[in-house]
Formats: structure tokens, C-alpha cells, sequence
């Protein structure tokens, strides 16, 4: 399967407590994009890389969040002393073009914060 | 702000039948736009786009129509099957923006 895997598929974590997910691009695509989706609502951006570079951040990206892609390759989005209101899908993308044209995501992170 | 919107929640369809799904805009700067096809437990699927610079493409059962002077666009699935069922994502984006912005989405049912 050469699509955007994202692990782990669930998690459920206490409150404060931190969390880390994994994302795998999808082969030689340099953009990658972190979204969050909340029930109801559509995907909301969080930040984007283009290579290892972090190019933007959402202002939904508090403090407790930071997101790496070291070598340009996966990406890891940690969430630190994790609150209920985090609790949503967590969304990778990735795409070869520049911003706009379509992006591939994978099946998400679904975190659950107790 | 909402910028995109999709202001009907669900939509039922039978089988067979036309299913017309609408979003619209409010940033008048949106040149490019998707349709996202969502299943439960997995990340939504790309299912069509159109530019600014047209009004109407084209893939088998699934045309999106864009009228920039009403910033509305739509999804017309015809013949609807049940395995369209999903929830389906208008999003939009322009040059230099490098991220797209949903809707709240539509979930369709088309009942056999």
C-alpha cells in the first residue's frame, strides 16, 4: 500500500498525560499537512511542512504542540499534557504539488483524552 | 469564520436517482476547489476539483459545477449508487495558501 499510514489508528490517554503520532507520507512528496477534525465539523489545518521545514502553524497549534518531520521524510505530531478538549481525528496529508491542488490523506489518529 | 459552507447536514437520495450536494464560499481570493468523499473510520478521499478558471468538470458519475459570481459550487452524482454513501467535504483553497479549508460536510444516503 503506497498511501499516507498514520499510527497509532486510536488512542486513549489520560489527561495530562502526552501523545505522539506517526505519519508516512505518501513516497517523494514533499508537502505534508497535519489537520484536526472534530465531530461535526470538517478537517481544520494545523500546520504543513514542505520537506523538513515547518512553513506554517495554525493558531489552533497551542504551545502544547509541536509537530517534526526530520529529514523531510515522516512526521510526528506530539501533544503535550493532553486536555479533553484535544480529544478529536488527527489528520495527515501529503501532497507532490504546491498548496491548492489535491491532497491524500491517511485514515487518522483518533486520540481520546480521559 | 466559516468560510466554507455547506449548509445542508444530510441529504437521501434512491438509487439511481440525481444527488446534488452544495457548498459555498465567502473568501472571494478561492481559485481552486475539492470534493471530499469521507467513510467512517477513514480519512476522506479526493473525488474531484475544479479551478476558477472553469465552470464545470467532469468525471464519469460526478460533475462540480463552480458560479464564481454567486461563490457556489456543486456535486452532482448521477446515477446515485449505495456505495456513494458517505459524508462528502467541499474544501477550497488559492495559489500561495498551502492548506485547504472544509465544510462542515453533507451526509448522503441513497437507499436501493
Amino acid at each position: 500500500d503506497t498511501g499516507v499510514s498514520q499510527n497509532p489508528r486510536h488512542k486513549i490517554t489520560k489527561r495530562g498525560q502526552n501523545v505522539t503520532f506517526r505519519c508516512d507520507p505518501i513516497s517523494e512528496h514533499n508537502r505534508l499537512y497535519w489537520y484536526r477534525q472534530t465531530l461535526g465539523q470538517g478537517p481544520e489545518f494545523l500546520t504543513y511542512f514542505q520537506n523538513e521545514a515547518q512553513l506554517e502553524k495554525s493558531r489552533l497549534l497551542s504551545d502544547r504542540f509541536s509537530a517534526e518531520r526530520p529529514k523531510g521524510s515522516f512526521s510526528t505530531l506530539e501533544i503535550q499534557r493532553t486536555e479533553q478538549g484535544d480529544s478529536a481525528m488527527y489528520l495527515c496529508a501529503s501532497s507532490p504539488y504546491q498548496g491548492g491542488d489535491e491532497q491524500f490523506f491517511g485514515p487518522g489518529t483518533r486520540l481520546t483524552v480521559l | 469564520d466559516q468560510q466554507v459552507k455547506q449548509n445542508s447536514p444530510s441529504l437521501s437520495v434512491q438509487e439511481g436517482r440525481i444527488s446534488i450536494l452544495n457548498c459555498d464560499y465567502t473568501n472571494s481570493m478561492f481559485d481552486y476547489f475539492l470534493w471530499y468523499k469521507k467513510y467512517p473510520a477513514e480519512g476522506p478521499t479526493f473525488l474531484i476539483s475544479i479551478s476558477s478558471i472553469k465552470d464545470k468538470n467532469e468525471d464519469g458519475r460526478f460533475t462540480v459545477f463552480l458560479n464564481k459570481s454567486a461563490k457556489h459550487l456543486s456535486l452532482h452524482i448521477v446515477p446515485s449508487q449505495p456505495g456513494d454513501s458517505a459524508v462528502y467535504f467541499c474544501a477550497a483553497s488559492y495559489t500561495g495558501f498551502q492548506k485547504l479549508v472544509f465544510g462542515t460536510g453533507t451526509r448522503l444516503l441513497v437507499s436501493p
